[in-house]
């Protein structure tokens, strides 16, 4: 599985958005791009994934670069809530499907 | 809808004694099941994964167990737990028709060996 770069801490003022990077230089063609956070003291939390074209769902946008190898995940309007750690993880299909989950972002949302 | 459950909540066990971890799933038939480890202050940890009952796949070497008594059934286990045992436990489950690696995380449980 391709490895994933992200800085260990951001900030973000309440009700702006946050844009958190991640750096995949080493994608392949037939791998995805996911996004999970953990808020904490719980679970980890799928939020989104993509393979080469832009997604956005109710939680968050993300946008891949052209050549893909790398993304960013977006949070349009960042809450307290959205305070958690964000873990942007490469994978295939296959292999039982398991997930590498690194240090990831710790996201601090502020007034 | 699915949802999945783990207990206990919290655990303090002593070192030595023996673990029983167990995670059941609802709404879903035929889940990969995983077990993962989160240290105080650190990632997450794959330990264990599943695709069909009785199926086990190890990822790390370790004083750990797991099996899969029934569908939906997911157990961790140890014989005598360690110091090193300690952390947070989390189960998880993932659609085995899906094609993505969407997977959906019970509450966990906190396990401290004194």
């Amino acid at each position: 599985d391709a490895k994933t770069t992200q800085p260990p801490s951001m900030d973000c003022a309440e009700g702006r958005a946050a844009n958190l990077p991640c750096n995949h230089s080493t994608i392949s063609g037939n791998e995805y791009v996911y996004w999970y956070r953990q808020i904490h003291s719980q679970g980890p939390q799928y939020i989104i994934h993509g393979l080469k074209n832009n997604e956005t769902n109710e939680m968050a946008s993300l946008i891949i670069t052209e050549d893909r190898k790398s993304s960013t995940l977006i949070l349009p309007h960042a809450t307290l809530r959205d305070t958690a750690v964000y873990y942007c993880i490469v994978r295939g299909t296959g292999g039982g499907n398991k997930l590498t989950f690194g240090t990831g972002t710790q996201l601090k949302v502020e007034l | 809808s699915q949802t999945i459950h783990q207990w206990p909540a919290t655990l303090v066990q002593p070192v030595g004694s023996p673990l029983s971890l167990e995670c059941t799933v609802e709404g879903t038939s035929n889940p990969n099941l995983y077990w993962y480890r989160q240290a105080a202050g650190r990632g997450l940890q794959l330990l264990f994964y599943s695709v069909g009952i009785g199926q086990i796949s190890s990822e790390v070497p370790q004083n750990l167990s797991a099996s899969r008594p029934q569908d939906r059934q997911f157990i961790l286990s140890s014989k005598k737990l360690l110091l090193s045992d300690s952390g947070f436990y989390l189960c998880a489950w993932r659609a085995l028709a899906g094609m993505y690696n969407e997977q959906f995380f019970g509450p966990g449980t906190r396990l401290t060996v004194l």
